[in-house]
């Protein structure tokens, strides 16, 4: 069975860095697109961005220069960073296996990180 | 970007009772539309794909329909278990983009 687990810290200071990792099991992310969505208070669903099977990425422009999404193969991890955040980046983020003929069909449980001093 | 309004914000039916939630795209996606269903304090669950193709695993009370720009979740039946957050969501550009959801209570 295919599982997604994120994982990070849940509180993150402003103009810092948040960094959550997405462990995958059951199916290797050397196949498929990963990636990275976020759910804001309000219930407002951004789609961040994907990593593929071969590594290469696509991400959402409203995030510009400020998102990178990286991999390691060999710990079946994939990665999410955002640079300079504000308390406007403050959600849950999920990461989820996705397809564009298919949709999302395989979630992780979610991560709520909050940007706060 | 591709903006999809998603209607109704919210809405209460009785147990039994057919429902539809509707999303507009701003343009046609040839039928590249998810619709997803999100339980209180859980993570969402694909239930069509393709505008209209169920998921394994998914009750055959749930549909969906449509074409072009517009698109359609049926839930024929409610049951006490489908109260929740429904999304639609398009890939037919990037960047992918969501629905605005529809909150479904039991009336």
């Amino acid at each position: 069975e295919v599982q997604l687990q994120e994982s990070g810290p849940g509180l993150v200071k402003p103009s810092q860095s948040l960094s959550l990792t997405c462990s995958v099991t059951g199916y290797s992310i050397t196949s498929n697109y990963w990636g990275w969505i976020r759910k804001f208070p309000g219930n407002k669903m951004e789609w961040m961005g994907y990593i593929s099977y071969s590594g290469s990425t696509s991400y959402n422009p409203s995030l510009k220069s400020r998102i990178s999404i990286t991999r390691d193969t060999s710990k079946n991890q994939f990665f999410l960073q955002l640079n300079s955040v504000t308390t406007e980046d403050t959600a849950t983020y999920y990461c989820a296996r996705e397809s564009r003929t298919m949709g999302m069909d395989y979630w992780g449980q979610g991560v709520m990180v909050t940007v706060s001093s | 970007d591709i903006q999809m309004t998603q209607s109704p914000a919210s809405l209460s039916a009785s147990l039994g009772e057919t429902v539809s939630i509707e999303c507009l795209a701003s343009e046609g996606i040839s039928n590249d539309l998810a619709w997803y269903q999100q339980k209180s304090g859980k993570s969402p669950q694909l239930l069509i794909y393709a505008a209209s193709r169920l998921q394994d695993g998914v009750p055959s009370r749930f549909s969906g329909s449509g074409s072009g720009t517009r698109y359609s979740l049926k839930i024929s039946g409610m049951q006490p278990e489908d109260e929740a957050d429904y999304f639609c969501q398009q890939s037919y550009k990037y960047p992918l983009t969501f629905g605005s959801g529809t909150k479904l209570e039991i009336k």
